[in-house]
């Protein structure tokens, strides 16, 4: 089973909104990530958790937070996003860093 | 720093023709993976092969198959026997042993289209 959900798969939030996208595996993995995909661009980094604790922040804005509450979950809050924030959000998760990246289909943000 | 090039932006193929898609990467470590991903219209990344940088075997799965070259720093994707079901847009991705996964760099991906 490689299998990673995320909820929601669609989300429209206002600037001043505050929402959480959420991300959930079940393989053991102790590594897991958040991407941020644009239209026709390839997916950028955004957060590294491995063994539930962040390893990297690949300097991104406040507005968004993550949390790991425990070794399946994983947690994207936002809070005073941009319209520019609207994008794909995709999760990964692997069983190390550097080990291959299973991938969850993403939720398509629309700030407004 | 390290980096992968896909050259080809988008191609179009008609159902049933050979199609092979480049990839270049540049690193300075002796150990790193290589990947290969397809992401269709729906979204979701999808995993289809890794080789590390120890392992030059070219390797076949179906009508996919891989052929990495070290000496042109090159890991080049073909589809065999196209079908309208492989239009996506396919990603290489380069991972370095040292940088505890902070160096996983995605190409800039190409847009196969299959045409009936």
């Amino acid at each position: 089973d490689t299998e990673v959900t995320q909820t929601p798969k669609h989300l429209v939030m206002g600037m001043t909104n505050k929402k959480s996208l959420k991300c959930e595996q079940h393989m053991g993995h102790r590594a897991m990530y958040w991407y941020k995909q644009k239209a026709k661009k390839p997916p950028e980094l955004m957060f590294v958790y491995s063994y539930e604790k962040l390893s990297i922040n690949e300097s991104v804005p406040s507005r968004f937070s993550p949390e790991c509450p425990n070794s399946s979950l994983l947690n994207l809050h936002l809070h005073a996003l941009q319209p520019e924030d609207s994008a794909l959000y995709l999760c990964a998760s692997s069983q190390e860093v550097q080990e291959t990246q299973y991938f969850g289909p993403g939720t398509r943000l629309l700030v407004l | 720093a390290q980096k992968v090039t896909q050259a080809q932006t988008e191609i179009s193929v008609v159902e049933k023709e050979d199609v092979t898609l480049d990839c270049v990467y540049e690193t300075r470590d002796t150990t790193y993976y290589l990947f290969w991903y397809k992401q269709p219209p729906s979204g979701e990344l999808v995993f289809l092969i890794r080789r590390n940088s120890f392992d030059e075997q070219n390797e076949i799965s179906g009508r996919y198959s891989w052929n990495f070259q070290k000496s042109t720093s090159s890991f080049n994707f073909t589809i065999t026997a196209s079908q309208v079901v492989d239009s996506a847009v396919y990603f290489c991705a380069l991972s370095e042993a040292d940088n505890y996964g902070q160096n996983f760099v995605f190409g800039p991906g190409t847009r196969l289209s299959v045409l009936p």
